[in-house]
């Protein structure tokens, strides 16, 4: 089966990192991808690793991949309000031009 | 570049009448586009995946004469929601893939929100 979980909620105030984790079940994988959604939008994509990676480094994002333990984290450093949304984690098996499989999503507040 | 857009953004329409959502990439040929239905605070859930030319194929517990699905082009789809009812009411999100750039993601739409009466 396919299954991706995540916490369904995370608040951090402005100024701090803020981790959020996804942990899926397809060990054949090949990509993983983090979505941003804001209210009443579309998702737009923030960053995507392939599954040789262990990390991808992108400005203010890091994401993090542990194979073996089929981890999946996001971090934003120096978090602002405008990083409020909910964020979406998905895998593909054969990649972004197919079938995803997202995860359950998870609201980020951000706190002054 | 990589826009898709949808239209219309909000429908309000009467129980069993039929919707139709369009789905356009407006500045890149999609060879695939994906329909996506989101419950509030819930993930999305793919519906179907249509192809140019091509039948859609839909996903289990998706009912295929319910949802009709039309990709006339490679730029646009269509889904239309026939007799509408209530439990139909939810925000269809639809995205769209160049398949030759298989590393990366489907471009999503803005979304539509149904809401059956």
């Amino acid at each position: 089966g396919e299954d991706v979980e995540q916490s369904l909620f995370l608040s951090v105030r402005e100024g701090d990192s803020s981790v959020i984790n996804c942990t899926y079940t397809d060990s054949s994988s090949t990509y993983l991808y983090w979505y941003k959604q804001e209210p009443g939008a579309g998702l737009q994509l923030l960053t995507y690793i392939f599954s040789n990676m262990d990390m991808k480094q992108d400005q203010r994002l890091t994401v993090l991949l542990n194979k073996k333990d089929k981890h999946l984290s996001l971090r934003i450093a120096d978090t602002q309000t405008g990083d409020s949304a909910i964020y979406f984690c998905a895998e593909s098996f054969t990649g972004g031009g197919n079938k995803l499989t997202f995860g359950t999503g998870t609201q980020l507040k951000v706190e002054l | 570049g990589a826009v898709v857009s949808q239209h219309p953004s909000r429908v309000i329409c009467k129980s069993g009448t039929s919707v139709k959502i369009e789905c356009r990439s407006l500045d890149f040929q999609a060879t695939t586009m994906f329909w996506y239905r989101q419950f509030p605070k819930k993930s999305l859930m793919l519906m179907a995946t249509s192809n140019e030319g091509s039948k859609a194929t839909y996903e289990q517990g998706v009912e295929k004469d319910k949802f009709l699905i039309n990709h006339a082009s490679l730029t646009l789809s269509t889904l239309t929601v026939t007799s509408a009812h209530p439990e139909d009411s939810s925000f269809y999100i639809c995205s769209a893939a160049v398949e030759a750039r298989r590393s990366e993601t489907q471009y999503f739409g803005p979304g539509t929100r149904l809401l059956v009466l």
